[in-house]
């Protein structure tokens, strides 16, 4: 089975802290997402990577930094926290399929509240 | 810009009866949705998905329907049990979209009741 785990399910932090949240995924999988969830507001996409060092903006990429530096781990950075970033973040990993149909894989999640 | 929206925020249902859950769409240059289930503490979870080469697609106790002329995609839920309480969301991409990129409505929530 395709595991994509998150580093943290909960964490609080302070406005103006420095904020990495790491995802691992083990299937080789050459894309990973980052999404984060608000109530009302569904699944919004904050950065993508299809490749090793490869980041693309998603729809939401203000106040918010990625890093790939191995194609199994995916870091979020939110360089300084603001309490408008409270919410849910998930994670996710898809291949690349001939078709181009293949499914995202999530992570459970991490929650993170700013102070 | 292009999205992906639903009908119903909340969807209440008798245990045993079907579920209907809709979804439109507006990227016409979209061809493969999904749709996924998010339980309570838990990251979405896949459950059923269509090409738009096809206009129905069946798995164990769930439908998805396809309407490509109104741009319109429900999943039938079969005999719905508590289990299938959540929060489920329709999805969509294009073919070569750069990294698989899904576009996610805003969910619906399924209440069953016993």
């Amino acid at each position: 089975d395709v595991k994509v785990t998150q580093s943290s399910r909960y964490l609080v932090k302070r406005t103006g802290e420095k904020v990495f949240l790491e995802c691992v995924q083990d299937m080789d999988h050459e894309n990973m997402f980052w999404y984060r969830q608000d109530p009302g507001l569904g699944l919004r996409l904050i950065y993508f990577s299809y490749d090793v060092k490869m980041k693309e903006k998603g729809d939401i990429p203000e106040g918010y930094s990625v890093s790939r530096e191995k194609k199994e781990r995916f870091s979020l950075i939110l360089e300084s926290a603001s309490t408008n970033q409270t919410s849910m973040y998930l994670c996710a990993s898809s291949s690349t399929g001939l078709a181009g149909d293949d499914e995202q894989f999530f992570g459970p999640g991490t929650r993170l509240t700013v102070l | 810009g292009e999205s992906v929206g639903l009908h119903l925020p909340t969807l209440s249902v008798q245990e045993g009866d079907n579920s209907i859950i809709n979804c439109a769409y507006s990227n016409s240059a979209s061809d493969y949705f999904i749709w996924y289930k998010q339980e309570s503490g838990k990251g979405p979870q896949f459950i059923i998905d269509i090409r738009s080469n096809m206009d129905k697609r069946q798995g164990q106790r769930v439908t998805v329907l396809l309407n490509k002329t109104v741009k319109h995609l429900s999943l039938q839920i079969a005999a719905t049990q508590p289990g299938d309480s959540a929060v489920y969301f329709c999805a969509e991409t294009y073919f070569k979209a750069a990294g698989n990129k899904l576009t996610f409505g805003g969910g619906t929530r399924v209440l069953v009741k016993p």
